[in-house]
Parts: C-alpha cells; sequence; structure tokens
C-alpha cells in the first residue's frame, strides 16, 4: 500500500517570504502522480500543484513549485512571496496512474501566514 | 463547467432519520469519489465509481449506502447513522479535461452532524 508522510504538522512564514512545506511518500509503483492541495477554513479543497511521476522537470505554478526527488521519494513545496490568502492546510497526495484507488492523503500541515 | 457541486451544504439529522448527499459534475470525469474527512485530519476515502460501476468500497459500514445514476450525479443514502459519522463529506471526480487533466476536482462538501 501507498504511503504518504508529512511531517510538519504546523508552519509559519512572514508575509513575503518563502516557506517549503515537506512530503515523502512510498510506493512500489512506477506509473504515478503526486499532487499538492490547499484546504482553508472554507473546506474547499482546491488543487495547488502536480506532478508526473515520468517527468524530471519540477512542475511550477506562480508561486507554487516542487522539489521532486523521485529516487528519495520527496516532494515538498515551495511557496514563493507567502500571502495572507496562502494560509490554510496543505495536504500532500498520491495517485496511482490509472487513479483507481483515489486520492492517498498525509496527515496535512497548516501553514500559518504572519501579516 | 468546471466544478463539482455538493448539495445540501450543512445537513442535520437524527440517528433513526434517513437522507441523501448529492454530487453532481459536467466535466465528463468518468470516476467519481466519496470521502470522509474529520476535524483536523486528511480525507479518507469510502466509495470509488468508475463508469458508472462501484469499484472500491473501503470497509465502510451498511448505513452508507452510495449510488451512481449516470455519469454525471453521485448519491450517498445515509440511514440510521451514529454520533461518530458526523464529519464532512466530499466528494471528487477526476478525468482527463480540460479542468485538470489526470487531477482530481473536488466539491465544497456537505457538513453533517448527527444527532
Amino acid at each position: 500500500a501507498q504511503t504518504v508522510t508529512q511531517s510538519q504538522p504546523e508552519m509559519s512564514v512572514q508575509e513575503a517570504e518563502t516557506v517549503t512545506l515537506s512530503c515523502t511518500y512510498d510506493t512500489s509503483e512506477s506509473d504515478y502522480y503526486l499532487f499538492w492541495y490547499k484546504q482553508p477554513p472554507s473546506r474547499q479543497m482546491i488543487l495547488v500543484i502536480r506532478q508526473e511521476a515520468y517527468k524530471q522537470q519540477n512542475a511550477t505554478e506562480n508561486r507554487f513549485s516542487v522539489n521532486f526527488q523521485k529516487a528519495a521519494k520527496s516532494f515538498s513545496l515551495k511557496i514563493s512571496d507567502s500571502q495572507l490568502g496562502d494560509a490554510a492546510m496543505y495536504f500532500c497526495a498520491y495517485s496511482s496512474g490509472g487513479g483507481a484507488d483515489g486520492l492517498t492523503f498525509g496527515k496535512g500541515t497548516h501553514l500559518i501566514i504572519q501579516p | 463547467d468546471t466544478e463539482v457541486t455538493q448539495t445540501p451544504k450543512h445537513l442535520v439529522m437524527g440517528m433513526t432519520n434517513k437522507k441523501s448527499l448529492k454530487c453532481e459534475q459536467h466535466m465528463g470525469h468518468r470516476a467519481m469519489y466519496w470521502y470522509k474527512q474529520k476535524a483536523k485530519k486528511p480525507p479518507e476515502l469510502m466509495f470509488v465509481y468508475s463508469y458508472e460501476k462501484l469499484s472500491i468500497n473501503e470497509s465502510v459500514p451498511s448505513r452508507f449506502s452510495p449510488e451512481c445514476p449516470n455519469s454525471s450525479l453521485l448519491n450517498l443514502h445515509l440511514h440510521a447513522l451514529q454520533p461518530e459519522d458526523s464529519a464532512l463529506y466530499l466528494c471528487a471526480s477526476r478525468g482527463p479535461g480540460t479542468a485538470s487533466p489526470y487531477g482530481y476536482t473536488f466539491g465544497s462538501g456537505t457538513r453533517l452532524t448527527v444527532v
């Protein structure tokens, strides 16, 4: 079974600074996807960024980028120029290529933005 | 339309009641999922539907009964629930498409309280 581990229950960052959220995973599959989802208090689960395992290039979406280390099974999220609206729970998630088993989530990291 | 719509947003029900949660998407996604999320925890997979067929039931008690009448609609029928079933119930869909290729799109959830 796949597992996803987020070792930082809570992180705090000053507005406009950069923060990195950690995630490691374990799988024996070769075809899979990794995701970061954001869940603000409004509870909507919002896709932040995704990475296909077969792609060596790290995904980026505006201020969000990942450091995907396939051999180390590490998938960290970097948020640059942090904004107050980035405050939320961030979940790292794994999906097999076919998606038949849905998403496996880490326990989440609560991100606090200090003004 | 790039959304997953869940109704109702809030539901309070007694332990002897019968109620249903509804989830709808019009993105042409052929995989749909029910997740249960307790406070400060990650979502836990309950059911997976692929092409309107139930493909995964994660040992969910029979008081939860899923139904997929067509490719756009997913229901979760509730009967004789227990107070510990109080949680946020999230619906998600997955598939290639313009919204989020190979990503999962979540609804905003139904906050269920069992009294």
